[in-house]
């Protein structure tokens, strides 16, 4: 059964700095697909980044990448210049055919 | 873009109640789910639809049953809810492979069993 785990239940930064954001998982497969969904408060679930596992280069989106170490079953999500408007829970999921499987998420603020 | 729409924002039910989350989406997709989400315990899926009256459980279906009678449509049935069934549900749908290709979620409905 894959797993997915998220050890920071809270994160804050300061607007225009740097964050990560760490997620490890567990699977037995070789060939899945890794996502950062993003949930502001009271609002939707939407898509930040998506990895292909069998790509060796990082997704990058904008602000927002991965940093992907596939031996070490890591997908770490870094956000640059980080803006007010970033304050939400983010949930690290691996998705199979089957539906995903979501990790507890990091709930992050980010301070004026 | 892209809409999921779930019938009820927030919604409160008695213990023993049959109770239909209904959620519907209009990008023709094959798949549809249903998610819980709690605290510390982000989503758990309850159960997913690859096509119309076709179903699979998740990984928490106990108390949960579903239906899909047309493609852009996917209930959730709590045959007779209870108080731990108290949670935000949320419903998602994505294309055929959805291995690599996103989930699109509903607003979420908050439910609460009392």
């Amino acid at each position: 059964a894959q797993t997915v785990t998220q050890s920071q239940p809270e994160m804050s930064v300061q607007e225009a700095e740097t964050v990560t954001l760490s997620c490890t998982y567990d699977t037995s497969e070789n060939n899945y697909y890794l996502f950062w969904y993003k949930q502001p408060p009271s609002r939707q679930m939407i898509l930040v980044i998506r990895q292909e596992a069998y790509k060796q280069q990082n997704a990058t989106e904008n602000r927002f990448s991965v940093n992907f170490q596939k031996a070490a079953k890591s997908f770490s999500l870094k956000i640059s210049d980080s803006q007010l408007g970033d304050t939400a829970m983010y949930f690290c999921a691996f998705m199979k055919q089957a539906g995903g499987r979501f990790g507890a998420g990091t709930r992050l603020t980010v301070k004026p | 873009d892209v809409k999921v729409t779930q019938s009820s924002r927030y919604l409160v039910k008695r213990t023993g109640e049959k109770v239909f989350l209904e959620c519907v989406q209009d990008m023709d997709h094959e798949n549809m789910f249903w998610y819980r989400q709690d605290p510390g315990l982000g989503l758990r899926l309850i159960y997913f639809s690859y096509d119309v009256k076709m179903k699979e459980k998740g990984d928490i279906p106990e108390g949960y049953s579903v239906s899909r009678e047309k493609k852009e449509r996917f209930s959730l049935i709590l045959e007779s809810a209870s108080t731990n069934q108290t949670s935000m549900y949320l419903c998602a749908s994505s294309l055929w492979d959805s291995r690599n290709q996103p989930q699109h979620f509903g607003d979420g409905t908050r439910l609460s069993i009392l």
